[in-house]
């Protein structure tokens, strides 16, 4: 069965301390990994897109990293503006839809 | 920036009536999808289509339905609506099977 499992389930930084938000996955033939932003009562914000393990993309404050076996979020010197939920999604390749996982609720403190 | 709309934005509506959430896009996706979401948990996928006069339920059983007439036009009807409904309902569609979803703003719907 496929799984995406999300850690940890809260995070409170300071700003500018810099942290990485992890996401695991188990699935029968990744087709890609998806990176989403969620601020209360809004859609999912998407972000990044990864499709083989070694892979990164940027994004102002944000990086995101594959493996075969997890991706990292990291988020480097954040700021307020940077408080939201961090939603990972995996397209296996056996499914037709996304997996998402249950977030990481960020806040950053001032 | 994606171009998919959702109206409305909240919905109040009583025990009983029947509903219709709307969803437009203007990308030309051929995918499209309605998910359900809780405060504080997980989407869930109730219904997808993958183009015109296609349509399949989802992971999450849902008494809800769709139709696909068009290519960015895909509606969700509540034929009765009770307590139960009450949840958010976002839209998203994707120019593939294997690449990113963009979402809407959500409808948040109270049955009361």
């Amino acid at each position: 069965e496929d799984q995406v499992t999300q850690s940890p389930e809260a995070l409170r930084l300071q700003e500018g301390e810099s942290s990485s938000l992890n996401c695991s996955y188990t699935v029968s033939g990744l087709r890609g990994l998806f990176w989403y932003r969620q601020d209360p009562g809004k859609g999912p914000e998407f972000l990044f897109t990864l499709y083989s393990a070694g892979e990164e993309k940027e994004k102002e404050r944000l990086k995101a990293t594959l493996t075969k076996k997890e991706s990292f979020l990291h988020i480097t010197a954040p700021k307020p503006e940077d408080s939201a939920t961090y939603l990972c999604a995996v397209n296996p390749g056996s499914a037709r839809q996304l997996t998402f996982g249950s977030g990481t609720q960020l806040t950053v403190l001032p | 920036e994606a171009d998919i709309y959702q109206t409305p934005r909240y919905l109040v509506i009583g025990t009983g009536k029947k509903i219709t959430l709307e969803c437009s896009q203007t990308m030309g996706h051929d995918k499209m999808y309605w998910y359900q979401q809780d405060p504080g948990m997980e989407l869930h996928l109730i219904h997808y289509s993958y183009g015109v006069n296609s349509t399949e339920k989802g992971d999450l059983s849902s008494e809800s339905t769709v139709s696909r007439i068009r290519t960015e036009h895909f509606p969700l009807t509540l034929e009765s609506a009770r307590p139960s409904h009450t949840s958010q309902y976002l839209c998203a569609s994707s120019a593939g099977r294997h690449t990113e979803a963009f979402f809407g703003q959500g409808t948040r719907l109270t049955v009361v």
